[in-house]
């Protein structure tokens, strides 16, 4: 299973974008890397998926290079409602996997 | 759509009570999740299930912890004997099918205290 690696926390101002990157070296050819976020008291949702490239929906974009030994998780504009923690994921579509969260990155938004 | 539901939402009891956690994942999801969350331990998956069969539950902690899912809309975590380290916020999550690359959608928990 490929490790993830991202920071501990982040603070960004309201408006700015954020852009969190999370370090896979051992990611593996049909691993998947996928981003969660997480409210105090609620369970973690699903922001974005990509194998590789760029990937934008209408939260977030995630931007793969392209050795996919890094991510980086782009939020825009942030607002206060974003103080959240995020956990980048790695993993691939084979049977017997295991899910695996790391200590994820602790977003904080000041006004 | 309903979203994946957990019973209760919060639950005290003292040491050695059986708990019985409840879930009803997504309709239409075929793999079922159970997690639990601490500080110290972050989040860790203890058991999943694909089609309503046991998959990988090397994730639970001891033999006091069991789960089950009858059916494809209803699964239980129990905990018996039920010990103060347990304490903790447990969470179902489903998929649409097996794999890494399927989102989990989660419940919002069962916050769980051992007095």
């Amino acid at each position: 299973l490929a490790k993830t690696t991202q920071p501990i926390s982040m603070d960004s101002y309201e408006g700015q974008e954020v852009n969190i990157t999370c370090s896979h070296n051992n990611i593996a050819t049909n691993d998947y890397i996928t981003w969660y976020q997480q409210f105090p008291s609620q369970g973690p949702r699903f922001i974005i998926q990509g194998y590789k490239t760029k990937v934008t929906n209408e939260v977030a974009s995630l931007f793969i290079p392209a050795d996919r030994k890094s991510s980086t998780l782009s939020l825009p504009r942030v607002s206060l409602s974003d103080t959240a923690v995020y956990y980048c994921l790695v993993g691939g579509n084979t049977g017997g996997f295991k899910t695996i969260f790391g200590a994820g990155t602790r977003l904080f938004v000041k006004a | 759509d309903a979203g994946v539901i957990q019973s209760p939402r919060h639950e005290v009891t003292e040491m050695g009570q059986e708990v019985t956690l409840r879930c009803k994942p997504i309709s239409g999801h075929n793999s079922l999740f159970w997690y639990r969350q601490t500080m110290m331990r972050g989040l860790e998956l203890l058991i999943y299930f694909n089609n309503n069969v046991p998959i990988d539950d090397s994730g639970m902690p001891e033999d006091r912890f069991s789960a089950k899912m009858p059916n494809a809309s209803f699964s239980t975590l129990k905990i018996q004997p039920s010990e103060p380290r347990d304490s903790a916020v447990y969470f179902c999550a489903s998929s649409y099918r097996e794999g890494r690359d399927q989102p989990q959608h989660f419940g919002d928990g069962t916050r769980l205290s051992i007095l």
